[in-house]
């Protein structure tokens, strides 16, 4: 069973770039057969998509938040990343790396999700 | 982009009793809908994909009906391990879309 794990700094200061890192172990990023997600979760509220990646490269963004979002694959390391720029307070929630069949329109596997707050 | 809208936001209900949960698409949309459920400090895991496949080990209390702009999650014997909040996400063109949620409470 593919598992999803989610790294990187839980504390990043204004205006700097939030970078985290989703390794995938259970199964190869590569294939073709899903998109590689980002996700987030403000404190005590609901679920905004940030935006995918397919194992060829192709990225797809949230248009609110494409301006400052770049999502990258590693397949030699079956990993994917978000880099987020300009971070503010507005930033600070919990990241979830997921993985969504291109077949199907659900999400069928999460990380576990990690805090990044954003604070001087 | 998208919007999705549910209803209730909150409600409170007991065990045993059977619940309802709507979520309403800004346009017609095919059935690439899914439903998630996250209890607290978890991931969200799908409970229902493309608006009516209850996903393998989900109990069959569960069911998801709908189409066009109009979805439901239904619960038909609400359990004690049924109290979290339930999302509703869709996928288009314009990538994932998610509810702004439903909190199901204990009465």
């Amino acid at each position: 069973q593919v598992q999803l794990q989610e790294s990187g700094p839980g504390l990043v200061k204004p205006s700097q770039t939030l970078s985290l890192t989703c390794t995938v172990s259970g199964g190869s990023i590569s294939g073709g057969a899903y998109y590689w997600s980002w996700i987030r979760q403000h404190p005590g509220k609901g679920l905004e998509w940030i935006g995918y990646i397919s194992s060829s490269g192709s990225t797809y963004y949230n248009s609110s938040l494409e301006s400052r979002v770049t999502i990258s694959i590693d397949t030699s390391k079956n990993q994917f990343s978000l880099k987020l720029s300009s971070v503010t307070g507005a930033d600070t929630a919990v990241y979830y790396c997921a993985r969504a069949p291109r077949a199907v329109s659900k999400i069928d596997s999460w990380g576990q999700g990690t805090l990044v707050t954003v604070s001087s | 982009a998208d919007q999705l809208t549910q209803s209730p936001s909150s409600l409170s209900a007991s065990v045993g009793d059977r619940v309802t949960i709507t979520c309403r698409a800004s346009q017609a949309i095919s059935n690439t809908l899914a439903w998630y459920q996250q209890k607290p400090g978890r991931a969200p895991k799908v409970l229902i994909s493309d608006a009516s496949t209850l996903e393998s080990g989900v109990p069959s209390r569960f069911s998801g009906s709908g189409s066009g702009t109009d979805f439901t999650l239904t619960i038909s014997s609400l359990q004690p391990e049924d109290f979290a909040t339930y999302y509703c996400q869709q996928f288009s063109i314009y990538g994932f879309a998610f509810g702004p949620g439903t909190r199901v409470d204990i009465k």
